[in-house]
């Protein structure tokens, strides 16, 4: 099975920073990685999937790069509703697997 | 309006056996893979089972495999998720998810339900 690995497990960035959240799997997942928001209490949000395309109705404020094995997620110009949990995801093989999670807090 | 509602979760003792429904509306399931995915109390998310949109693929999680049945009736818009001989470990809470591709499945979760909380306790 492919292991996801993410980091940081959390930060801590101001209104109007830009931070960048980085997943690595352990084998190749090619291009098969998708990205998730949860805020507490919240079911999951789609943000990217295959690395790099934006979800229809999510902030261009998010991008996503990455291939093989190395991504990330990059959110632009903070804001305080972007608080929340970050997961990454592969869809490459079955059985898809998470990362752990990255707690991002707003100042 | 995509909606999808889980329902079924309750407090049961361990050995036990639960089914969970997601009931689907605001697209056409009868073309879509859906999906179970669970969190645990302050954990992350694990996914647990796919089947295709006509129930010809089928594909679980290591952690259920053998325990859990995904299954679908596509007249009643309705996913279900058979869960066998609970344990304390299965306490979570179960989301179904809706695939982003039509036809078979694509693994990338569009939509997701409310979640509900299956707790295991004797």
């Amino acid at each position: 099975d492919i292991q996801m690995t993410q980091s940081p497990s959390s930060l801590s960035a101001s209104v109007g920073d830009r931070v960048t959240i980085t997943c690595r799997a352990s084998q190749s997942v090619s291009n098969f990685i998708n990205w998730y928001q949860q805020r507490p209490g919240k079911a999951p949000k789609l943000l990217i999937y295959l690395t790099s395309r934006l979800q229809s109705g999510v902030s261009s404020r998010f991008s996503g790069s990455g291939s093989g094995t190395d991504f990330s997620l990059t959110i632009n110009s903070l804001q305080p509703g972007d608080s929340a949990t970050y997961y990454c995801q592969q869809g490459d093989v079955t059985p898809c697997s998470f990362g752990q999670g990255t707690k991002l807090e707003i100042k | 309006q995509v909606q999808l509602v889980e329902s079924g979760g309750a407090v049961v003792p361990p050995g036990r056996s639960l089914r969970l429904s997601c009931a689907i509306s605001g697209f056409n399931f009868n073309l879509y893979g859906m999906h179970w995915v669970r969190q645990a109390p302050g954990k992350g998310l694990e996914w647990l089972a796919v089947m295709s949109f006509d129930g010809s693929h089928i594909y679980y999680g290591d952690s259920v495999k053998g325990r859990f049945t995904i299954s679908r009736d596509n007249s009643k818009s309705t996913l279900y998720l058979q869960m066998n001989s609970l344990r304390f470990e299965d306490t979570a809470v179960y989301y179904c998810a809706k695939d982003l591709r039509g036809g078979s499945y694509s693994l990338i979760f569009e939509s997701w339900g409310q979640g509900t909380l299956v707790t295991v306790s004797s």
